[in-house]
Protein backbone atom coordinates (compact mmCIF):
# COMPACT_ATOMS: atom_id res chain seq x y z
CA UNK A 1 0.00 0.00 0.00
CA UNK A 2 1.29 2.97 -1.31
CA UNK A 3 2.11 5.35 1.90
CA UNK A 4 3.84 8.91 1.71
CA UNK A 5 4.97 11.11 4.67
CA UNK A 6 5.74 14.73 5.21
CA UNK A 7 7.91 15.78 7.33
CA UNK A 8 10.24 19.37 8.29
CA UNK A 9 7.31 21.77 8.58
CA UNK A 10 7.09 24.40 11.34
CA UNK A 11 7.26 28.04 12.55
CA UNK A 12 10.27 29.75 10.23
CA UNK A 13 11.10 33.93 10.36
CA UNK A 14 10.57 35.75 7.03
CA UNK A 15 13.53 35.36 5.32
CA UNK A 16 15.38 31.87 6.92
CA UNK A 17 14.92 28.71 5.09
CA UNK A 18 13.40 24.83 5.81
CA UNK A 19 13.73 22.31 4.26
CA UNK A 20 10.51 19.61 4.08
CA UNK A 21 11.00 15.86 3.64
CA UNK A 22 8.48 13.37 1.83
CA UNK A 23 9.30 9.87 2.83
CA UNK A 24 7.45 6.97 0.52
CA UNK A 25 6.95 3.06 1.20
CA UNK A 26 5.00 0.48 -0.84
CA UNK A 27 5.81 1.18 -3.81
CA UNK A 28 8.95 1.45 -6.33
CA UNK A 29 9.78 5.01 -5.73
CA UNK A 30 12.68 5.26 -8.17
CA UNK A 31 10.10 4.30 -11.19
CA UNK A 32 7.77 7.40 -10.42
CA UNK A 33 7.69 11.43 -11.21
CA UNK A 34 6.50 13.30 -7.90
CA UNK A 35 5.40 16.60 -6.89
CA UNK A 36 5.01 18.95 -4.03
CA UNK A 37 1.79 20.85 -4.07
CA UNK A 38 0.67 23.52 -1.33
CA UNK A 39 -2.67 24.69 0.44
CA UNK A 40 -3.29 27.98 2.40
CA UNK A 41 -5.39 26.47 5.26
CA UNK A 42 -9.15 27.02 4.03
CA UNK A 43 -8.30 27.69 0.51
CA UNK A 44 -7.73 26.29 -2.85
CA UNK A 45 -4.40 23.69 -4.52
CA UNK A 46 -1.59 25.28 -5.61
CA UNK A 47 1.14 22.84 -7.70
CA UNK A 48 4.25 24.20 -6.53
CA UNK A 49 7.10 21.45 -7.92
CA UNK A 50 8.17 18.09 -9.79
CA UNK A 51 11.26 15.54 -9.68
CA UNK A 52 11.39 13.32 -12.55
CA UNK A 53 11.94 9.49 -11.44
CA UNK A 54 15.61 9.81 -11.80
CA UNK A 55 16.07 13.51 -10.58
CA UNK A 56 17.47 14.78 -13.57
CA UNK A 57 14.51 16.92 -14.50
CA UNK A 58 12.63 19.22 -12.35
CA UNK A 59 9.84 22.03 -13.22
CA UNK A 60 8.45 25.07 -10.38
CA UNK A 61 5.76 27.24 -10.61
CA UNK A 62 6.49 31.07 -11.22
CA UNK A 63 5.58 31.40 -7.56
CA UNK A 64 8.51 30.02 -6.16
CA UNK A 65 11.02 29.66 -8.88
CA UNK A 66 14.17 30.65 -7.79
CA UNK A 67 13.62 30.00 -4.35
CA UNK A 68 13.07 26.55 -3.84
CA UNK A 69 14.42 23.56 -5.06
CA UNK A 70 13.04 20.15 -5.27
CA UNK A 71 15.37 16.97 -4.66
CA UNK A 72 15.09 13.59 -4.08
CA UNK A 73 17.01 10.42 -3.23
CA UNK A 74 16.10 7.01 -4.23
CA UNK A 75 18.04 4.77 -2.46
CA UNK A 76 16.42 6.82 0.67
CA UNK A 77 12.54 6.45 -0.72
CA UNK A 78 12.80 10.50 -0.10
CA UNK A 79 11.89 13.37 -1.91
CA UNK A 80 12.76 17.13 -0.51
CA UNK A 81 11.28 20.45 -1.17
CA UNK A 82 14.06 23.18 -0.39
CA UNK A 83 12.66 26.38 0.40
CA UNK A 84 14.67 29.83 0.57
CA UNK A 85 13.74 33.27 1.36
CA UNK A 86 10.82 32.48 2.94
CA UNK A 87 7.48 34.86 2.71
CA UNK A 88 4.56 35.01 5.12
CA UNK A 89 2.62 34.35 1.68
CA UNK A 90 4.48 30.77 1.51
CA UNK A 91 2.59 29.97 4.67
CA UNK A 92 0.53 26.90 3.74
CA UNK A 93 0.27 23.23 4.05
CA UNK A 94 2.47 21.47 1.81
CA UNK A 95 1.52 18.30 0.64
CA UNK A 96 3.44 15.47 -1.56
CA UNK A 97 1.87 13.77 -4.53
CA UNK A 98 2.63 10.59 -6.66
CA UNK A 99 2.36 9.89 -10.10
CA UNK A 100 0.46 7.06 -11.57
CA UNK A 101 2.48 4.82 -13.39
CA UNK A 102 2.80 5.15 -17.17
CA UNK A 103 2.47 8.60 -17.35
CA UNK A 104 -0.47 9.96 -16.28
CA UNK A 105 -1.27 13.78 -15.50
CA UNK A 106 -2.99 13.13 -11.91
CA UNK A 107 -2.12 12.34 -8.95
CA UNK A 108 -2.71 8.69 -7.83
CA UNK A 109 -1.37 9.10 -4.21
CA UNK A 110 -1.14 12.03 -1.65
CA UNK A 111 0.37 12.77 1.66
CA UNK A 112 -1.49 14.22 4.65
CA UNK A 113 1.09 17.31 4.74
CA UNK A 114 3.13 19.24 6.59
CA UNK A 115 2.10 22.64 8.16
CA UNK A 116 4.65 25.40 7.41
CA UNK A 117 4.44 28.87 9.22
CA UNK A 118 5.98 31.81 8.11
CA UNK A 119 5.95 34.64 11.30
CA UNK A 120 8.20 36.72 12.92
CA UNK B 1 -1.31 28.82 -19.04
CA UNK B 2 -4.13 26.62 -18.97
CA UNK B 3 -6.79 28.45 -16.00
CA UNK B 4 -9.66 26.13 -15.12
CA UNK B 5 -12.47 27.66 -13.91
CA UNK B 6 -15.18 25.44 -11.34
CA UNK B 7 -18.60 26.44 -10.89
CA UNK B 8 -20.67 27.29 -8.99
CA UNK B 9 -18.11 28.27 -5.70
CA UNK B 10 -20.56 26.64 -3.08
CA UNK B 11 -23.80 23.90 -3.90
CA UNK B 12 -26.12 23.50 -1.11
CA UNK B 13 -28.10 20.34 -1.58
CA UNK B 14 -29.24 17.52 0.68
CA UNK B 15 -28.76 13.69 1.12
CA UNK B 16 -30.36 11.91 -2.32
CA UNK B 17 -30.30 14.78 -4.61
CA UNK B 18 -27.77 14.73 -7.50
CA UNK B 19 -24.71 17.03 -7.81
CA UNK B 20 -23.46 18.68 -10.90
CA UNK B 21 -20.11 20.17 -10.50
CA UNK B 22 -18.27 21.78 -13.64
CA UNK B 23 -14.97 22.41 -14.44
CA UNK B 24 -14.00 24.58 -18.05
CA UNK B 25 -10.38 24.64 -19.15
CA UNK B 26 -9.16 27.92 -21.17
CA UNK B 27 -7.86 26.07 -23.50
CA UNK B 28 -8.63 22.23 -24.73
CA UNK B 29 -7.08 19.58 -22.58
CA UNK B 30 -8.07 17.32 -24.27
CA UNK B 31 -9.52 14.74 -21.57
CA UNK B 32 -6.66 15.25 -19.31
CA UNK B 33 -8.34 16.25 -16.49
CA UNK B 34 -8.84 14.98 -12.75
CA UNK B 35 -11.43 15.44 -9.83
CA UNK B 36 -10.12 15.74 -6.34
CA UNK B 37 -12.43 15.69 -3.27
CA UNK B 38 -11.23 16.61 -0.05
CA UNK B 39 -12.53 16.75 3.19
CA UNK B 40 -11.32 19.04 6.19
CA UNK B 41 -8.26 17.99 7.87
CA UNK B 42 -7.36 15.37 5.40
CA UNK B 43 -5.17 15.27 1.94
CA UNK B 44 -7.22 15.70 -1.58
CA UNK B 45 -8.44 11.89 -2.56
CA UNK B 46 -8.41 11.04 -6.33
CA UNK B 47 -11.85 10.46 -7.48
CA UNK B 48 -11.73 10.62 -11.15
CA UNK B 49 -8.80 10.43 -13.76
CA UNK B 50 -8.57 11.02 -17.30
CA UNK B 51 -12.24 13.03 -17.06
CA UNK B 52 -14.63 9.82 -17.03
CA UNK B 53 -12.60 6.91 -14.88
CA UNK B 54 -13.20 6.02 -11.46
CA UNK B 55 -10.06 5.83 -9.44
CA UNK B 56 -10.08 2.27 -7.22
CA UNK B 57 -12.44 2.12 -4.55
CA UNK B 58 -14.72 5.16 -5.92
CA UNK B 59 -18.28 4.49 -5.38
CA UNK B 60 -20.50 4.33 -8.38
CA UNK B 61 -22.23 6.95 -7.79
CA UNK B 62 -19.30 9.19 -8.20
CA UNK B 63 -19.20 9.68 -12.55
CA UNK B 64 -17.19 12.53 -14.56
CA UNK B 65 -17.83 13.67 -17.99
CA UNK B 66 -16.09 15.80 -20.68
CA UNK B 67 -13.64 16.56 -23.28
CA UNK B 68 -11.69 19.66 -24.55
CA UNK B 69 -12.69 22.83 -22.28
CA UNK B 70 -15.71 21.12 -20.62
CA UNK B 71 -15.94 19.11 -17.74
CA UNK B 72 -18.62 17.42 -15.40
CA UNK B 73 -18.14 15.57 -11.88
CA UNK B 74 -21.93 14.46 -11.34
CA UNK B 75 -22.93 12.65 -7.74
CA UNK B 76 -25.51 10.74 -8.83
CA UNK B 77 -27.47 10.41 -5.28
CA UNK B 78 -25.40 12.73 -2.07
CA UNK B 79 -24.29 10.60 0.83
CA UNK B 80 -23.51 12.28 3.73
CA UNK B 81 -20.17 12.13 3.60
CA UNK B 82 -20.26 13.53 0.27
CA UNK B 83 -20.03 16.51 1.53
CA UNK B 84 -16.34 18.22 0.70
CA UNK B 85 -14.75 20.45 -1.16
CA UNK B 86 -14.13 19.25 -4.94
CA UNK B 87 -11.45 20.04 -7.17
CA UNK B 88 -10.26 19.65 -10.82
CA UNK B 89 -6.78 19.24 -12.29
CA UNK B 90 -4.99 19.12 -14.91
CA UNK B 91 -1.34 18.25 -16.14
CA UNK B 92 -0.28 18.27 -19.43
CA UNK B 93 3.31 16.04 -20.76
CA UNK B 94 5.26 19.44 -21.56
CA UNK B 95 5.37 22.03 -19.04
CA UNK B 96 5.07 19.36 -16.38
CA UNK B 97 2.88 21.58 -14.33
CA UNK B 98 -0.53 20.82 -12.81
CA UNK B 99 -2.91 23.13 -12.71
CA UNK B 100 -5.92 23.27 -10.19
CA UNK B 101 -9.15 24.94 -10.39
CA UNK B 102 -10.42 26.86 -7.42
CA UNK B 103 -12.69 24.42 -6.10
CA UNK B 104 -16.31 23.90 -5.70
CA UNK B 105 -17.50 23.55 -1.81
CA UNK B 106 -20.44 20.89 -1.41
CA UNK B 107 -22.94 21.67 1.67
CA UNK B 108 -25.73 20.42 2.96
Amino acid sequence: QVHLVESGGGVVQPGRSLRLSCTASGFTFSNFGMHWVRQVPGKGLEWLAVISSDGKTDYYADSVKGRFTISRDNPKNTMFLQMNSLRAEDTSIYFCAKEPPFWGSWFDSWGQGTLVTVSS
Amino acid sequence: EIVLTQSPATLSLSPGERATLSCRASQSVSSHLAWYQQKPGQAPRLLIYDASNRATGIPARFSGSGSGTDFTLTISSLEPEDFAAYYCQHRGKWPPGATFGQGTRLEI
